[in-house]
């Protein structure tokens, strides 16, 4: 069974701070993985995926992530926090592509001025 | 390009009672998933609809039902409600091109609270 553990309900950063987000993964199979953003009372908005092919990922909004087998992690950095960053950030597994998605419990970011 | 859609943005029911909540896929999208998120937790695949049909179930018990029509609009059904039902219900579709599962767009979701 494929799951995933990110480390730390909170992250607090200044403005201007970088942004790490931790993600472990566990998979039987080459997994696909993925960061999706959660702002108050909207869906999910995928941050950006990793399936096969060059391990650094780049997303939206400045955000990136690097998939390391050997550490099954996915963490997800952005060099200089924004104010609008602060939200719920969630990493996900997949064997089949976008199908059949598991989450981790999240990670809430707080950015302070 | 209208996005996914659900109805309505909050419900509330008493323990026992039966639930539908439903979801208008965005545009030319052939597959409906569902997922639930408790408070505080990441979202849970409860099951997946590809072209009307059940393709895929994630661990939730046989009270939670499902139905795509033809427009590939869905719905989700509860029945016999549990307190533990409480949570946002997020609706997500995509694109299906043979095995090929493409990206999924969610819904903001449905909040039910059980009494």
């Amino acid at each position: 069974a494929q799951s995933v553990t990110q480390l730390g309900s909170h992250v607090s950063v200044s403005e201007g701070a970088l942004v790490l987000l931790r993600c472990n993964y566990s998979s039987s199979v080459p997994p696909y993985l993925f960061w999706y953003v959660q702002y108050p009372n909207q869906g999910l908005q995928l941050l950006l995926k990793y399936t096969t092919g060059a391990t650094l990922v780049k997303g939206i909004n400045g955000f990136e992530a690097e998939f390391k087998k050997s550490e099954t992690s996915f963490h997800l950095t952005k060099p200089s926090a924004h104010m609008s960053d602060a939200a719920e950030y969630f990493c996900a597994v997949s064997d089949q592509g976008f199908q059949k998605l598991v989450f981790g419990t999240g990670t809430r970011l707080l950015v302070s001025p | 390009e209208t996005g996914v859609t659900q109805s309505p943005t909050h419900l509330i029911k008493t323990r026992g009672q039966q639930v539908t909540l439903r979801c208008s896929s965005q545009s030319g999208h052939n597959t409906v998933s569902w997922y639930q998120q408790a408070l505080g937790q990441g979202p849970q695949f409860i099951f997946q609809y590809y072209r009307e049909e059940e393709n895929g179930r994630g661990n939730f018990p046989p009270r939670f039902s499902g139905l795509q029509f033809p427009n590939y609009s869905s719905e989700l059904n509860v029945n016999a409600l549990e307190l533990d039902d409480s949570a946002l219900y997020l609706c997500a579709s995509s694109t299906r091109q043979g095995a090929t599962y493409n990206e999924q767009f969610f819904g903001p979701g449905t909040r039910l609270t059980v009494l």
